[in-house]
C-alpha cells in the first residue's frame, strides 16, 4: 500500500490566483513526479525529481513550478491560474529495487479555474 | 521517443466475461506495471513484473511480461461491476517510466 498524500483533493479558484498543490510521501522514495490528466484521458508527465534540490521538466510543457527541499515533500505551484489549467494533477513517487522500478500514485488533486 | 501502444482503447463486455488487454512497444523494457484507475481517483498498482517471461496473478487478474521484453498483457477473469475503470500499462527502462494511453473497461447491464 502506497503512503503518498495530496492536498487539496478538490479546489475551485478564480483566474489569476496563486495556488500550491501539496504532495507528501512517507516511504523515503527519492524519485517523485507530477502528472497532469484530463478526465478519462492519458497521463502526461509535467515535472519530476530525483532527490532533494533536483527538479526537471517533464514531457508536457507546464506553466507550473515545483520544488524539492525535503525528500518527502514535492509541492507544485501555479503563480497565476488560468481556466486552461483546469485538470487533475497526480503526484507519484517511485521505489527503486534491484529487480526494477515501481511507481505509486496519490489520490489526485482536482483543480478547477473559473 | 519511446511509446507504448495499449489496446484496445475501450471494451464493452457483459458481466462474467473474461477480459484481455495488452501493451506493445518497439523498445525493450526492464519492468512492466499495470494500474487501475477509478473515476476521480489516482491509479492503483495492480501487478508489477520484473522479469521476462514472468507470469503473475493477483486474484482474478493475471499479467505476463513478454519474453521479448517488448510487450505485456493483462487478463481479468469473470468480470464483475467493480472492474469498471481505466487500466494503464507502464514500462520502465533507464530510469524512465512510460505509460500507455489506457484501456477503458465498461460492463454492460
Amino acid at each position: 500500500e502506497a503512503d503518498i498524500y495530496q492536498t487539496p483533493r478538490y479546489l475551485v479558484i478564480g483566474t489569476g490566483k496563486k495556488i500550491t498543490l501539496e504532495c507528501s510521501q512517507t516511504m523515503g522514495h527519492d524519485k517523485m513526479y507530477w502528472y497532469q490528466q484530463d478526465p478519462g484521458m492519458e497521463l502526461h508527465l509535467i515535472h519530476y525529481s530525483y532527490g532533494v534540490n533536483s527538479t526537471e521538466k517533464g514531457d508536457l510543457s507546464s506553466e507550473s513550478t515545483v520544488s524539492r527541499i525535503r525528500t518527502e515533500h514535492f509541492p507544485l505551484t501555479l503563480e497565476s491560474a488560468r481556466p486552461s489549467h483546469t485538470s487533475q494533477y497526480l503526484c507519484a513517487s517511485s521505489e527503486w529495487r534491484s529487480s526494477g522500478n515501481t511507481i505509486y500514485f496519490g489520490e489526485g488533486s482536482w483543480l478547477t479555474v473559473v | 521517443g519511446q511509446q507504448l501502444n495499449q489496446s484496445p482503447q475501450s471494451m464493452f463486455i457483459q458481466e462474467g466475461e473474461d477480459v484481455s488487454m495488452n501493451c506493445t512497444s518497439s523498445s525493450i523494457f526492464n519492468t512492466w506495471l499495470w494500474y487501475k484507475q477509478d473515476p476521480g481517483e489516482g491509479p492503483v498498482l495492480l501487478i508489477a513484473l520484473y522479469k521476462a517471461g514472468e507470469l503473475t496473478s493477483n486474484g482474478r487478474l493475471t499479467a505476463q511480461f513478454g519474453i521479448t521484453r517488448k510487450d505485456s498483457f493483462l487478463n481479468i477473469s469473470a468480470s464483475i461491476p467493480s472492474d469498471v475503470g481505466i487500466y494503464f500499462c507502464a514500462g520502465e527502462r533507464d530510469d524512465k517510466i512510460i505509460f500507455g494511453k489506457g484501456t477503458r473497461l465498461h460492463i454492460l447491464p
